[in-house]
């Protein structure tokens, strides 16, 4: 069964560091989507993109992050200048165009800003 | 905005008896996805249940079962002869159906199984 990859499961890193976390999507997904979790809280909407530009994005999405559709399979999170705050646990999702709602998540990637 | 709200932090149950976590959402649109993910310490989010707003008819899957009330907006799980393998987080999580961008998701229940 098709499922979302990320890469690295765990990066730690120092403030002040820039980051990227990398998602390959499901191949004929074309909505794609990364998420965080802080530990012990819910899971919050950073930005949705689709068709190479962003759809949406939360208020959380400042300046300090991009999102990137290097190629055709790769979707990349960055993160400039990492804070204490950062550290979280990062989900890439995709979803189809049938739009039947589900998004399909990898595992995530924990980053520790030390 | 839409908000998704789980009020239960914590819920425990006996292997094989049967548990109800609860949602309620707010929202103004008629037309929406309201969804169910497991996320057992594995850390990947997997879907457990989808149940499509316009359809009176409450999903089900196997052992896992929704009591959605439109007009309440609410939306519980029920999963009936539980089993160790379903201890994990549960998010509920709803997605507006005129776009398809962010879903928004509650706060989680940590549902623990006893032997």
């Amino acid at each position: 069964e098709p499922e979302v990859t990320q890469t690295p499961s765990h990066q730690v890193t120092q403030m002040g560091q820039e980051v990227i976390l990398r998602c390959v999507p499901i191949s004929n997904h074309l909505y794609f989507y990364w998420y965080r979790q802080i530990l012990g809280q819910k899971v919050e909407f950073l930005v949705s993109f689709y068709n190479n530009e962003i759809s949406e994005k939360s208020e959380i999405f400042d300046d300090q992050f991009s999102v990137e559709r290097p190629d055709g399979s790769n979707f990349t999170l960055k993160i400039r200048s990492t804070k204490l705050e950062d550290s979280a646990m990062y989900f890439c999702a995709s979803s189809d165009l049938r739009n039947t709602g589900e998004l399909f998540f990898g595992e995530g990637s924990r980053l520790t800003v030390l | 905005a839409q908000t998704v709200t789980q009020s239960q932090p914590e819920m425990s149950v006996q292997e094989a008896e049967t548990v109800t976590l609860s949602c309620t959402y707010d929202t103004s649109e008629s037309d929406y996805y309201l969804f169910w993910y497991k996320q057992p310490p594995s850390r990947q989010m997997i879907l457990v249940i989808r149940q499509e707003a316009y359809k009176q008819q409450n999903a089900t899957e196997n052992r896992f079962s929704v009591n959605f009330q439109k007009a309440a907006k609410s939306f519980s799980l029920k999963i009936s002869d539980s089993q160790l393998g379903d201890a994990a987080m549960y998010f509920c999580a709803y997605r507006s159906a005129y776009n398809n961008n962010d879903m928004r998701f509650g706060a989680g229940t940590r549902l623990t199984v006893k032997p």
